[in-house]
């Protein structure tokens, strides 16, 4: 079965710094992996997929993730922390079987300080 | 652009209530989804339908029900709404024809049962 775990439950940076989200993920074969990002009382939005065609994506708002299959790992960063950023991060692994199911994360809370 | 648009941002009903949330999305997509987020408990699958007529059972299906009549509109129904199901949820939608595509969310519903 395919799971996903962050390693952090709330990270904090300063403004202007960089970013760094981890996740590591278990699966019996070369995934599919997502990041998702969710801002106070809205939906889920999807910033990056991989799916296998290259090892580093890049998403929207200049986040990007490498896909590390040596240390199973797929890490979310961004070089320069800005202060709408501040959200909570999910690594989501799909289901090996049908209908499109997934597994989520735990969820990275992000804090940015002024 | 993907759209899911959810009836309802807040609801509040009461106890005992028949509890209706509407959820549409104009991809037409073939999978569609219903979840809750909880503190502490993360993202929680409820019901997911594959096709029009056509549902499956989630991870925590008990007290609720879904209809899907139309491709693009899913339905959530709290037959008898208690308190326990206070929550926020989440609508989401998917392709099916290819692997590994990812889920689109709606903004949610942040339910209240008074």
């Amino acid at each position: 079965a395919q799971s996903v775990t962050q390693l952090d439950s709330h990270v904090s940076v300063s403004e202007g710094t960089p970013v760094l989200l981890r996740c590591n993920y278990s699966s019996s074969y070369s995934p599919s992996l997502f990041w998702y990002v969710q801002h106070p009382n809205k939906g889920l939005q999807l910033l990056l997929k991989y799916t296998s065609a290259a090892t580093l994506v890049k998403g929207i708002n200049g986040f990007e993730a490498e896909f590390k299959k040596s240390e199973t790992s797929f890490h979310l960063t961004k070089p320069s922390a800005h202060m709408s950023d501040a959200a909570e991060y999910f690594c989501v692994v799909p289901h090996s079987g049908g209908y499109q199911k997934v597994t989520f994360g735990t969820g990275t809370k992000l804090q940015v300080i002024p | 652009d993907v759209k899911v648009t959810q009836s309802s941002r807040y609801l509040v009903k009461r106890t005992g209530e028949k509890v209706f949330l509407e959820c549409v999305q104009d991809m037409d997509h073939e999978n569609m989804f219903w979840y809750r987020q909880d503190p502490g408990l993360g993202l929680r699958l409820i019901y997911f339908s594959y096709d029009v007529k056509m549902k499956e059972k989630g991870d925590i299906p008990e007290g609720y029900s879904v209809s899907r009549e139309k491709k693009e509109r899913f339905s959530l129904i709290l037959e008898s709404a208690s308190t326990n199901q206070t929550s926020m949820y989440l609508c989401a939608s998917s392709l099916s024809y290819t692997r590994n595509q990812p889920q689109h969310f709606g903004d949610g519903t942040r339910l209240s049962i008074l």
